[in-house]
């Protein structure tokens, strides 16, 4: 199975700081998708980014505050902006890697926010 | 594309089969039903899907009604190890990448 790994694994910031979330497939996906989970809750889908153009956001998400990046094809970074509490919850992405008709998923990157 | 409805939360011993319902009533002919799970805030991890004919993996078994408005999940011998929340997911038509998660179902499996 395809492999799918995010920096950093855990983090704890404080409010107004943004931080970088990097996530890694270890093989060429077309699309790569990046979820929330809130604490005690399901996954959100915040958006889905193709490479060479700009990522596609989910009602409620706006690109000023979670810009992303996709510069190739195993690659992608998630921004959390001007952080407050209230983004704390884990960050996960994901990929159909080889084209497959399975998702997978990183093992997701889980954000404090004091 | 289609919403799906799992109960919150079943219960299932240790070395029994537990059976998981998932509702998609408003499922398209050719929308596919995923099934994951996620173990104490890990990734989801797949376990199986499937279109219109039942399925079996090492896993699972799938199996979907001949209206295709519902699936249950099988875990045929379940141990303390599938303690977890299953998701059921409807992959869309037009949006056919992206998976919307339901709330899923929190199976307990005691000893």
């Amino acid at each position: 199975s395809a492999v799918i790994s995010q920096k950093p694994s855990r983090d704890i910031c404080q409010r107004g700081t943004s931080l970088t979330i990097q996530c890694q497939v270890d093989s060429q996906v077309t699309m790569m998708f990046w979820y929330r989970q809130q604490p005690g809750q399901s996954l959100t889908l915040i958006a889905t980014a193709n490479q060479g153009s700009e990522a596609t956001y989910e009602s409620g998400f706006v690109i000023d505050k979670f810009p992303i990046s996709r510069p190739n094809l195993t690659f992608s970074t998630l921004t959390v902006s001007n952080m407050s509490p209230e983004d704390s919850s884990i960050y996960l992405c994901s990929g159909f890697p080889g084209g497959k008709e399975t998702q997978y998923f990183g093992p997701g990157t889980r954000l404090l926010v004091l | 594309d289609a919403k799906t409805t799992q109960p919150p939360s079943m219960d299932c011993a240790e070395g029994r089969a537990a059976n998981l319902p998932c509702n998609h009533s408003t499922i398209s002919g050719n929308e596919y039903v995923y099934w994951y799970r996620q173990i104490h805030s890990q990734g989801p991890q797949y376990i199986i899907h499937g279109l219109k004919n039942n399925e079996t993996n090492e896993m699972a078994s799938l199996i979907i009604t001949e209206d295709r408005k519902s699936s249950t999940l099988i875990l045929p011998h379940a141990t303390l190890r599938d303690t977890a929340v299953y998701y059921c997911i409807v992959r869309g038509v037009y949006n056919f990448n992206k998976f919307y998660f339901g709330s899923g179902t929190k199976l307990n499996v005691k000893p």
